[in-house]
């Protein structure tokens, strides 16, 4: 169990930008999530995949931003023509299915987004 | 709409003090309640996990209790360290969704 990895840890991007976030989950993990924190907040839901399918989104997610999860492996997170107020730390985590009320989350150490 | 309030902000204690940091929510139906430690620019590490059904959850230093009719759940720490320094986070699961709604977090500062 090496954990969930993120990368990169750090992005300083230019408005206007494309970036594109990589998550690796716990390898045996069937679900994984996204989540976007700013400073001094909890973190706020974006999307989850069951394997490979997305099967929730946030109404936070406009169509500038896309996920994928193909294979169910690994994830991404793309960000396109980036704004100023999209600067946040994004979090991935990943669980195994055990039922809803049992359902424990593990997260990466996240992607700093910085927007100039 | 489920909403997650924390209370305090922010603590600050000496070493050794036990404390309790307050979580709660305004919409009953939940499938459960997860309090994660933060510490700063890192994710988040699961503490504990609560389910509806349970009262409370016991781990070493650490207990979390829940009581879903009045929506609140506390964070007991005992005997507190400067390791402890973090902000934690409660975060509750409802409906059917599998998403988690955070509270925004206790800052918690254990000085030696």
């Amino acid at each position: 169990d090496t954990g969930v990895s993120q990368n990169p840890r750090h992005k300083i991007t230019k408005r206007g930008q494309n970036v594109t976030f990589r998550c690796d989950p716990i390898s045996e993990h069937n679900r994984l999530y996204w989540y976007r924190q700013t400073l001094g907040q909890g973190p706020e839901f974006l999307t989850y995949f069951q394997n490979e399918a997305q099967l929730e989104k946030s109404r936070l997610l406009s169509d500038r931003f896309s996920a994928e999860r193909p294979k169910g492996s690994f994830s991404t997170l793309e960000i396109q023509r980036t704004e100023q107020g999209d600067s946040a730390m994004y979090l991935c985590a990943s669980s195994l299915s055990r039922g809803i009320a049992n359902e424990k989350l593990f997260f990466g150490s996240g992607t700093q987004l910085s927007v100039l | 709409k489920q909403e997650v309030t924390q209370i305090p902000a922010a603590l600050s204690v000496p070493e050794g003090e036990n404390l309790v940091l307050n979580c709660s929510f305004t919409d009953s139906a939940i499938y459960n309640l997860q309090w994660f430690r933060q510490d700063p620019g890192k994710g988040l590490t699961s503490l504990l996990l609560i389910q509806s059904s349970q009262r409370e959850q016991t781990s070493g230093r650490l207990n979390a209790s829940l009581d879903k009719s009045s929506g609140r759940s506390t964070l007991y720490i005992a005997a507190s360290q400067p390791g402890d320094s973090a902000t934690y986070l409660c975060a509750v699961t409802k409906d059917s969704s599998y998403k988690l709604i955070f509270g925004s977090g206790t800052r918690l500062l254990v000085r030696p």
